[in-house]
């Protein structure tokens, strides 16, 4: 069955320093990966998409992230994190094929402080 | 551009009480999503619609029920509100399978 582990729950990170989000997933065939970030009060937002292709995938607000078959992992990266960037980061595994459904991780809280 | 417009945005229910979360997008998506969140928890699917007149039951659709007569709405229907029923509510559309998703901000229901 389909699964996505995100094992951070809630990371704090200093304003402009670099930032990792974990997120490992389990998938029998080739999966669609998200990430989606999600303001309070607000829905979810898309940062980046991987489908195929090129396994380093840069999303919007100077997000990358990278796909490593072998560990099962596609883990949201950043270099600089901005006091804007604090909010919850959803990691997702889509099916390339089938039925439609986005299984979703638990989510990473993330706070930025000054 | 509106994009996807979910009303109410707070709702309160009496356990066996019912009543219709409304979703509707202006971008022409054919496939529509609803999903809730429960806190600390990733988002379940309930029921999601790839085009009007089809829908299709997703990982959570049970005391849920709901009907695509248009492409632009996608309401979801909760027949005898339970307190398991209490969570957060968000509407989605895409243009395809795959593709972004573009959220509502969604409806928070209490079911007391």
């Amino acid at each position: 069955a389909q699964s996505v582990t995100q094992p951070d729950i809630h990371i704090t990170v200093s304003e402009g320093a670099s930032l990792e989000l974990r997120c490992n997933y389990s998938y029998g065939a080739t999966p669609y990966l998200f990430w989606y970030v999600q303001s309070p009060g607000q829905g979810l937002q898309l940062l980046l998409k991987y489908f195929s292709g090129d396994t380093l995938v840069q999303g919007i607000k100077g997000f990358e992230a990278e796909f490593k078959r072998s560990q099962s992992s596609f883990n949201l990266r950043k270099p600089s994190v901005h006091w804007s960037d604090a909010a919850e980061y959803f990691c997702a595994v889509g099916e390339a094929t089938g039925a439609n459904n986005l299984f979703f991780g638990t989510g990473t809280r993330l706070t930025v402080i000054p | 551009n509106a994009g996807v417009t979910q009303t109410p945005k707070f709702r309160i229910l009496k356990i066996g009480q019912s009543m219709t979360l409304q979703c509707t997008q202006d971008m022409n998506h054919n496939y529509m999503y609803w999903y809730r969140q429960d806190p600390g928890m990733g988002l379940k699917l309930i029921y999601y619609s790839v085009g009007a007149g089809i829908t299709d039951k997703g990982e959570v659709p049970n005391g849920y029920n709901v009907s695509r007569s248009t492409t632009e709405d996608f309401p979801l229907r909760l027949e005898l509100a339970a307190p398991s029923q209490t969570s957060v509510y968000f509407c989605a559309s895409s243009t395809t399978r795959g593709e972004k998703l573009f959220f509502g901000s969604g409806t928070q229901l209490s079911v007391l």
